[in-house]
């Protein structure tokens, strides 16, 4: 079975641009997180989502940062505009809550880069 | 908001030694799960502990879940150069979803 895909791997764009991080959830998972990793913080979780649903997204930094899920099979995160402190990778996540306990799983990541 | 002390931030060890880490917070979880990062991959589940006192093993990896369950450690028996790598606890809490909270991390380097 496929794991939790990202697009794209690696992303270097200039600031004031326009960034789209997209993902594709494991089948069958109806959980949905976005963290974001940086040396200075850590793992910080974004926003997530169940059954298609935004649950919490206090972990968003401000209004330049959107989230959307319109299916179970797909999510992105768009941040407009892009600004150099959004540097990071960028993780997307899935999870079920029947059966396993609920581990997350993870994508490889998104890389942003913003000059 | 909800934080995890994890520690140390960093070691730097030989082969074959044995390694410790912890986890510790002001809120109690009802779960606690310990990652492992290898560089340009994400996080990958280690051990998963669902109650307090539990003490689970994979391998040479045991985590055990404390008993006050605002705490957590995992340990690394005989150390082997691919145990290199960020290891992360990450904790949760059953009630308000799913939400899942990561410490810092703990950089492992083992040296030959």
């Amino acid at each position: 079975d496929a794991g939790v895909i990202q697009s794209p791997r690696h992303e270097v764009t200039e600031m004031g641009q326009e960034v789209t991080l997209r993902c594709k959830p494991i089948s069958g998972h109806d959980y949905l997180f976005w963290y974001r990793q940086t040396m200075m913080r850590g793992l910080e979780l974004l926003i997530y989502f169940n059954n298609n649903v935004p649950i919490d997204d206090s972990g968003m930094p401000e209004d330049r940062f959107s989230a959307k899920m319109p299916n179970a099979s797909f999510s992105t995160l768009k941040i407009q505009p892009s600004e150099p402190r959004d540097s990071a990778v960028y993780f997307c996540a899935s999870s079920a809550r029947q059966g396993g306990a609920g581990e997350l799983f993870f994508g490889e990541g998104s890389r942003l880069t913003v000059l | 908001g909800q934080q995890l002390n994890q520690s140390p931030q960093s070691m730097f060890i030989q082969e074959g030694e044995d390694v410790s880490m912890n986890c510790t917070s002001s809120s109690i979880f009802n779960t606690w799960l310990w990652y492992k990062q290898e560089p340009g991959e994400g996080p990958v589940l280690l051990i998963a502990l669902y109650k307090a006192g539990e003490l689970t093993s994979n391998g040479r990896l045991t985590a055990q879940f404390g008993i006050t369950r605002k705490d957590s450690f995992l340990n690394i028996s005989a150390s082997i150069p691919s145990d290199v790598g960020i290891y992360f606890c990450a904790g949760r809490r059953n009630t308000g979803g799913f939400k899942t909270i990561f410490g810092a991390g703990t950089r492992l380097f083992v040296k030959a």
